[in-house]
C-alpha cells in the first residue's frame, strides 16, 4: 500500500481519444504532482498543486489538462495525445509544495501507449 | 538553479559485492538530498534523505549515503548487494526555495 494510488495501471488510446488518469492520496498531504517519466530521459515535472490551486505549469501542452477537485484527488485528462506522449506518467504527494525538504510519495503509475 | 548528475547510467555488481552510485549535485543554496528507488513496473519509493544534522544518512535495506560538501557528492552505498536490490535508482536535489531536481537514473544490475 503505497498511500497513493493510480489508475489505471495501463492505457491504450488512439490520438483522437479522450481519456483521463485518475489519482488520489491517502496521506492528509497539501501538494500533488505530475510528472511523465519517458524512456532515457530524466522524469519532468508536469504540474503540481497546492490545496486545489495550480502552483506551477511547466510548459506543458494543452492537450494535458490537469484537475484537482480537492486534496486527496489529482486527474490528468488527456485528449489529441501524439505518439511521443507515451510514458509512464507519475502522481505523488507531499506534505506541503513548498517544503523542499519533505519527500515525495509516488503512485505505481500510469503506463500509457498512443497509437 | 540546481542539477545532478548520476555517473554510470548502468552498474553491475556480484551478488554480495559493494554497491556504490555515484551522485553529484550543484545548488546555489544548502541542499536537501535525497535517493529514491524503482522497481519494475512501480513508482519510486523513498531510500534516504539529508536535510541538516549528520552527514552519514541510513536508508532502508540497509542502503546509506554521506553528504560531502566539498566533494558535492552524495553516493550512495550498501555493504552487500542482494539479488532483490536490481533496481533503477535516482538522486535528487532541491533546497530552501528551491524545486526538486531529478538525476538521469542509474540502473543497477546484480549478477549471482
Amino acid at each position: 500500500e503505497t498511500g497513493v494510488t493510480q489508475t489505471p495501471r495501463h492505457l491504450v488510446m488512439g490520438m483522437t481519444n479522450k481519456k483521463s488518469l485518475k489519482c488520489e492520496q491517502h496521506l492528509g498531504h497539501n501538494a500533488m504532482y505530475w510528472y511523465k517519466q519517458s524512456a532515457k530521459k530524466p522524469l519532468e515535472l508536469m504540474f503540481v498543486y497546492s490545496l486545489e490551486e495550480r502552483v506551477e505549469n511547466n510548459s506543458v501542452p494543452s492537450r494535458f489538462s490537469p484537475e484537482c477537485p480537492n486534496s486527496s484527488h489529482l486527474f490528468l485528462h488527456l485528449h489529441t495525445l501524439q505518439p511521443e506522449d507515451s510514458a509512464l506518467y507519475l502522481c505523488a504527494s507531499s506534505q506541503e509544495a513548498g517544503q523542499t525538504n519533505s519527500p515525495l510519495h509516488f503512485g505505481n503509475g500510469t503506463r500509457l501507449t498512443v497509437t | 538553479a540546481q542539477s545532478v548528475t548520476q555517473l554510470g547510467s548502468h552498474v553491475s555488481v556480484s551478488e554480495g559485492a559493494l554497491v556504490l552510485l555515484r551522485c553529484n549535485y550543484s545548488s546555489s543554496v544548502p541542499p536537501y538530498l535525497f535517493w529514491y528507488v524503482q522497481y519494475p513496473n512501480q513508482g519510486l519509493q523513498l531510500l534516504l534523505k539529508y536535510t541538516t544534522g549528520a552527514t552519514l544518512v541510513k536508508g532502508i535495506n540497509g542502503f546509506e549515503a554521506e553528504f560531502k560538501k566539498s566533494e558535492t557528492s552524495f553516493h550512495l552505498t550498501k555493504p552487500s548487494a542482494h539479488m532483490s536490490d536490481a533496481a533503477e535508482y535516482f538522486c535528487a536535489v532541491s533546497g530552501r526555495g528551491n524545486k526538486l531536481v531529478f538525476g538521469a537514473g542509474t540502473i543497477l544490475r546484480v549478477k549471482s
